[in-house]
């Protein structure tokens, strides 16, 4: 089963504008990762929070952290039509290993 | 210093053969996971090796998948009997530290005909 779902599946948005991606997951959690996919190939790893974090910043990128919602954002802002992608979220929940969610597409519109 | 490389990049083979895919990690990871990914969907874990230990093969689908990796270093997943539910794309990471941050090779895209 899925630990973490995104939210939405889909997003489209006009370059410039700001992306929100939404993570929800079940149990208890180290840490959430946050990975790109381009084109169905390898991921990035873009941003890791602790279980003791609530937000983290790394340049255009802002990640919140709310434990006791289970649940996790990813903000890119001033997006780019580079940022076109699948954004997953990842979870380590407490057993050694990731589990992935199912991903956001983001669509960035020139 | 290089990345995670995996070879083939795309491998075509028909229903019933064995296939191997290949996975050299990051010099010095001790970390490396297997996952399989369909299309259009997230990545499901297979199996994951940490340093000298029993590798996790908690995610492995059924007896005719199975993987090695040798010297703690390169991995190979061998899929048995192939079914064209096995097609996928197939990636491997590798990570420093235990669920830190994974470093993917760019996958093997399996298509069984």
């Amino acid at each position: 089963s899925q630990q973490g779902e995104e939210d939405p599946q889909a997003l489209s948005i006009q370059e410039g504008e700001n992306a929100t991606m939404n993570c929800s997951y079940k149990t208890s959690i180290n840490n959430l990762q946050w990975y790109r996919q381009n084109s169905g190939r390898g991921l990035v790893h873009l941003i890791l929070i602790r279980s003791n974090e609530r937000e983290k910043h790394s340049g255009r990128l802002r990640v919140t952290l709310d434990t006791s919602k289970k649940s996790s954002s990813l903000l890119i802002t001033a997006s780019r039509a580079a940022d076109t992608a699948s954004y997953f979220c990842a979870t380590d929940n407490l057993n050694e290993k990731l589990t992935f969610g199912t991903g956001t597409r983001l669509t960035i519109i020139p | 210093g290089a990345g995670v490389s995996q070879s083939p990049s795309n491998k075509v083979t028909e229903k019933g053969k064995d296939v191997e895919l290949r996975c050299d990690p990051i010099s010095g990871h001790t970390a490396l996971y297997w996952y399989r990914q369909s299309l259009g969907q997230g990545l499901e874990f297979l199996i994951y090796f940490q340093g000298n230990s029993a590798p996790d093969k908690s995610g492995l689908p059924s007896d005719r998948f199975s993987a090695e990796r040798t010297g703690g270093s390169v991995s190979t997943l061998t899929i048995q009997r192939t079914q064209q539910e096995d097609s996928a794309v197939y990636l491997c990471a590798s990570s420093s530290t235990r669920v830190g941050e994974q470093y993917f090779g760019p996958g093997t895209r399996l298509t069984v005909t």
